[in-house]
């Protein structure tokens, strides 16, 4: 099946930027989102881009699309300890609807 | 407005024994996903329904199954509890329109424990 990688980890000192890296495999990926989860709670979609895109900004969060690559990242500017939790990508192709998620990236800020 | 709502959120079973799980959607919204998160297998579409049809299924056995009421509520039901069913259960609805991306608003989970 299609596949879409994060690493595990990611630390940041508060005030820093949090860069968050994704990869896919599917090359019909239509859209591409960003989502958040908290500890004991659901996820949050925190934005999402069309795959003809490069690049979405939306306030402190910055998303760049390589469709050549096949790479996704998201930019938190200033980040603070409150931005601490798991952040998902996930991508849905073609005319299916389903969204298929990375394993997630635990980001901890430090303060 | 009123979130995505989903009860229980925590629940204890046994192997063997089934559970049905219950999800309110935002008021307005038709369609009705669930998903799977185990720390495992991370997280797992299992079905989609829509005006009380289901539209797309994940790849998941027939122990898991769904429905959707004409008020768009939803509930899942597992059969014949497994240990690996242990899982955080989350729905999450959408309006429903098949173009444009698909927004999800997610529940917070229904936390299964089978022992």
């Amino acid at each position: 099946g299609e596949d879409v990688e994060q690493s595990l980890f990611l630390s940041v000192r508060e005030g820093d930027s949090s860069v968050i890296n994704c990869t896919y495999t599917d090359s019909s990926s239509t859209y591409l989102y960003w989502y958040k989860q908290e500890p004991g709670a659901g996820l949050q979609l925190l934005t999402y881009i069309f795959s003809n895109m490069d690049m979405k900004q939306d306030q402190r969060l910055t998303v760049l699309l390589n469709k050549k690559d096949k790479h996704l990242s998201l930019r938190i500017a200033d980040t603070q300890t409150g931005d601490s939790a798991i952040y998902f990508c996930a991508e849905t192709s073609g005319s299916a609807r389903q969204l298929t998620f990375g394993s997630g990236t635990q980001l901890t800020v430090l303060p | 407005k009123a979130g995505v709502t989903q009860t229980p959120r925590y629940l204890i079973k046994t192997r063997g024994q089934q559970v049905t799980l219950s999800c309110s959607p935002i008021s307005g919204h038709r369609s009705v996903s669930w998903y799977q998160q185990t720390p495992g297998q991370g997280l797992q579409f299992l079905f989609e329904y829509f005006s009380e049809t289901q539209r797309n299924k994940g790849n998941f056995p027939g122990r898991f199954s769904g429905r959707q009421f004409s008020n768009s509520r939803s509930e899942m039901n597992v059969s014949t509890l497994e240990l690996g069913d242990s899982a955080l259960y989350l729905c999450a609805s959408s309006l429903g329109g098949v173009a444009g991306a698909n927004v999800l608003t997610f529940g917070a989970g229904s936390r299964l424990t089978v022992l």
